[in-house]
């Protein structure tokens, strides 16, 4: 099974400001099967990235995201007060089918 | 486009049974790959189940496999998910979500809270 690891736990940060947010895997992902969802509170994740960086419809352009086999980013260029969330990278494999980072939540500072 | 709509959460014993459904009505439902993900409270997402748009495939997060049955009606554009022998660590809001482009998951429900407990 591979196993995601997000970092850092939490991020505090200022509007305006540039974060970079790491989604590492314990063994190499197909970048193609690369996903990134922004969850805020009481709400159903929202899916952002797909295919490692192909933003989702009706993403903004101020999300970005690259890597490939066990490195991933998602990079927030400037951030608005409604980006403070916690994100989730995902990977499709065979078993589980589908697994989940831990998350990384963005807080103001 | 519209948003799937779960139901059938609640509380419940442990070991008792519960049965989810995920009405998605407006989807194209039967063309589209569909799973549950749950997450416990405070935690993270969790994948627990898939179903192929046919309904002819089904897999199981180990967590659940034996216990949780996934199925679908597509003439009903809906999904279900039959819980069996509930335990504490069942406890979460359950999300269906439809499988897209590249194994994402690109449209999620509101959630269906779930509670063991006696």
């Amino acid at each position: 099974e591979i196993v995601l690891t997000q970092s850092p736990g939490t991020l505090s940060l200022s509007p305006g400001e540039r974060v970079t947010l790491s989604c590492r895997a314990s063994q190499s992902v197909s970048s193609s099967y690369l996903a990134w969802y922004q969850q805020k509170p009481g709400q159903a994740p929202r899916l952002l990235i797909y295919g490692a960086s192909s933003r989702a419809t009706g993403i903004p352009d101020r999300f970005s995201a690259s890597g490939s086999g066990t490195d991933f980013t998602l990079t927030i260029s400037r951030l608005e007060p409604e980006d403070f969330a916690v994100y989730y990278c995902q990977q499709y494999g065979s078993s589980p089918r589908y697994t989940f980072g831990q998350g990384t939540k963005l807080e103001i500072k | 486009e519209v948003q799937p709509v779960e139901s059938g959460g609640g509380l419940v014993q442990p070991g008792g049974s519960l049965r989810l459904s995920c009405a998605a009505s407006g989807l194209t439902f039967r063309t589209y790959e569909m799973n549950w993900v749950r997450q416990a409270p405070g935690k993270g997402l969790e994948w627990v189940s898939y179903i192929s748009g046919s309904g002819t495939t089904m897999s199981y997060a180990d967590s659940v496999k034996g216990r949780f049955t996934i199925s679908r009606d597509n003439a009903r554009d809906s999904l279900y998910l039959q819980m069996n022998t509930l335990r504490a660590e069942d406890t979460a809001v359950y999300y269906c979500a439809r499988g897209a482009t590249l194994y994402s998951l690109d449209l999620w429900g509101q959630g269906t809270l779930v509670t063991v407990s006696t």
